[in-house]
């Protein structure tokens, strides 16, 4: 799988879009960018993921650059209930998944009142 | 059922007694994990199953870890002579083995040890 850098922490102010970051330069191209949260004393949520367009929920949009090189996760209105860990990870589908999925360190979002 | 469920939700016991932890997994989902967050840590991984094929056991901390999933729905985990290190919140999921959707996890709610 190949290698994703998240800052460690962020902050932002509820009501406001809260813009997360996620670097992986080795991604190759049949790999896909996955987003999960962890709220605190909770287990790990599924957001998002995506190949290379933009996908929307209703949780969340994430931005993948041309070269698929980074991506944002946007959470348009953060609320004091999205403060979490947010977990950026790259994998690839179907056979190739047959694997263990792991987590690294994520980013924590606080949102500020 | 309509999502993963995990019992027991708490359990308390003795160093050196043996747990059983229990993870029912959403129905029709091959793939199925085990993962371990110790107090203030990250996510470990334990162990991965895959509808008939030989599990991924590389996670397990120790022999005194083990894990087994029957007729390809219910697992177990095991923790034989348990030690206050064991202490964690062990998180179950499951997922679909549908190409983008393999990787999408359904997590259930964990079970707190506590080994006194």
């Amino acid at each position: 799988d190949a290698k994703t850098t998240q800052p460690t922490s962020m902050d932002c102010a509820e009501g406001r879009a809260a813009n997360l970051p996620c670097n992986h330069s080795t991604i190759s191209g049949n790999e896909y960018v996955y987003w999960y949260r962890q709220i605190h004393s909770q287990g790990p949520q599924y957001i998002i993921h995506g190949l290379k367009n933009n996908e929307t929920n209703e949780m969340a949009s994430l931005i993948i650059t041309e070269d698929r090189k980074s991506s944002t996760l946007i959470l348009p209105h953060a609320t004091l209930r999205d403060t979490a860990v947010y977990y950026c990870i790259v994998r690839v589908a179907g056979t190739g998944a047959n694997s263990k999925l792991t987590f690294g360190k994520g980013i924590t979002l606080s949102v500020r009142p | 059922g309509a999502g993963v469920s995990q019992s027991p939700s708490n359990k308390v016991t003795e160093k050196g007694k043996d747990v059983e932890l229990r993870c029912d997994p959403i129905s029709g989902h091959t793939a199925l994990y085990w993962y371990r967050q110790s107090l203030g840590q990250g996510l470990e991984f334990l162990i991965y199953f895959q509808g008939n094929s030989a599990p991924d056991k590389s996670g397990l901390p120790s022999d005194r870890f083990s894990a087994e999933r029957t007729g390809g729905s219910v697992s177990t985990l095991t923790i034989q002579r348990t030690q206050q290190e064991d202490s964690a919140v062990y998180l179950c999921a499951s997922s679909s083995r549908q190409g983008a959707g393999a990787n999408v996890l359904t997590f259930g709610a964990g079970s707190r040890l506590t080994v006194l």
